[in-house]
């Protein structure tokens, strides 16, 4: 079956420090590949979206992600965490073929930013 | 609004209940989506709307859960003869997109977090 996964379900940075979140997708063909951010008692909301026009691809916030497909990864960073990046982040795939309008998401990734 | 809109954002419910669960999506958006987000979990995918009609409900996990979008807007999600097990988020996500072939993204509420007792 295909599959996302997040490597790390809790990642803990110091304000100022590089943020990297790790996500790993499990197909032969590349799909749509997106990142949310999920506030508590919040709906997701989207950083960014892979469109294959780039692979290093600019959200908003600061993050941005880079699309390896040797590695089928797309990894989520930024270069100097904020107290307000904490949330939790999803990686969410899109896959072609029939379902294709139906996101398959990871289990998410806690990020802390400690003062 | 600008967003989707979700309603009610808590719902307490003793076993055994039927529960309605509203969305109103974005003005003008063709498809309307549902998944379930279990504590400590990422969404899964319930059912997909394109208008009014269901062209997929193969995540919803049991014939207790029904969604209906009879004119191609708003949507309610109906649970009956709740169970412990269903206790979650419920989102709704909806997208502008009506060809698969594009990568619009889906813009989601925030949520109905039901509690059963």
């Amino acid at each position: 079956a295909q599959s996302v996964t997040q490597l790390g379900s809790h990642v803990s940075v110091s304000e100022g420090a590089l943020v990297l979140l790790r996500c790993n997708y499990s197909s032969s063909v590349p799909p749509y590949l997106f990142w949310y951010v999920q506030y508590p008692n919040q709906g997701l909301q989207l950083l960014l979206k892979y469109t294959s026009a780039a692979t290093l691809v600019k959200g908003i916030n600061g993050f941005e992600a880079e699309f390896k497909k040797s590695e089928t990864s797309f990894h989520l960073t930024k270069p100097s965490a904020h107290m307000s990046d904490a949330a939790e982040y999803f990686c969410a795939v899109r896959y072609s073929g029939g379902s294709n309008y139906k996101l398959t998401f990871g289990k998410g990734t806690l990020l802390t930013v400690n003062p | 609004g600008a967003g989707v809109s979700q309603s009610p954002r808590y719902k307490v419910a003793k076993r055994g209940q039927d529960v309605a669960l509203r969305c109103d999506p974005i003005s003008g958006h063709v498809s309307l989506f549902w998944y379930q987000q279990a504590l400590g979990q990422g969404p899964e995918f319930l059912t997909y709307f394109q208008n009014e009609a269901q062209l997929d409900k193969s995540g919803l996990p049991s014939d207790r859960f029904f969604a209906e979008r009879p004119e191609g807007s708003v949507s309610t999600l109906k649970i009956q003869r709740t169970q412990q097990e269903d206790s979650a988020v419920y989102l709704c996500a909806s997208s502008l997109a009506r060809d698969r072939s594009t990568n619009q993204p889906q813009h989601f509420g925030d949520g109905t977090r039901l509690s059963i007792l």
